[in-house]
């Protein structure tokens, strides 16, 4: 199975600030079309998870636009420009491509 | 709009079974692939399976299968999961969802809560 790495596991923010969460996958995630089908999901308290980004970079429908994906092959990384409060909760990466898929440990965003 | 809503769970005791529901509105169900995710108790999110729109083809993670079974009926806009020989590590929030990995547009379940205990 691929083995999703996220870093950190625990990240504080202050409101205002820019936030960033990188995922490592354990192998390439290029489909056999060229595709990358890397997720990114937010699960606040209390709630469903929720995607934000698909394909590394596109953000699904509703998606605040603070909310930004990048990377290729086995480096990804969420970066969200200016932390607001209801940013709070767990982040995942989640790999498509290669079944069974697999999501990474997450990453609780917290506000210092 | 669409909305997916879950019933069935609840507690069961180690060797059990259960089934869990999840109805979809607001959108042609048979049209698309459906999901089962779980998130354990201080743990984070894990895929169970998905399910083809025709219900042709199903893909399971290993550690279910074998033990879990997902089927849908389109006529009722339904998805199942019916879990045979739980185990206590299977106490999860279970989730249904609708994703594409190519296109916008995911929906989730309120969740629902499975405890294996005696």
């Amino acid at each position: 199975d691929i083995v999703m790495t996220q870093s950190p596991l625990s990240l504080p923010v202050t409101l205002g600030q820019p936030a960033s969460i990188s995922c490592n996958s354990s192998q390439t995630l290029i489909y056999s079309d060229g595709s990358t089908f890397l997720n990114w999901f937010q699960q606040r308290p209390g709630q469903s998870p929720r995607r934000l980004i698909y394909m590394v970079s596109i953000r699904d429908s509703g998606v605040p636009d603070r909310f930004s994906g990048s990377g290729s092959g086995t480096e990804f990384t969420l970066e969200i420009s200016r932390v607001e409060a209801e940013d709070v909760g767990v982040y995942y990466c989640m790999q498509g491509t290669h079944w069974p898929w697999t999501f990474g440990q997450g990453t609780k965003v917290e506000i210092k | 709009e669409v909305q997916l809503v879950q019933s069935g769970g609840g507690l069961v005791q180690p060797g059990g079974s259960l089934r869990l529901t999840c109805v979809g509105s607001g959108f042609t169900f048979s049209n698309y692939w459906m999901s089962w995710v779980r998130r354990a108790p201080g743990k984070g999110l894990e895929w169970v399976g998905n399910i083809k729109q025709d219900g042709s083809d199903k893909n399971y993670v290993d550690s279910m299968e074998g033990r879990f079974t997902i089927s849908r009926d389109n006529a009722k806009n339904s998805l199942y999961l019916h879990m045979n020989s739980l185990r206590a590590e299977d106490t999860a929030v279970y989730y249904c969802t609708r994703m594409s990995r190519s296109s916008a547009g995911n929906y989730w379940g309120q969740g629902t809560l499975v405890t294996v205990s005696s």
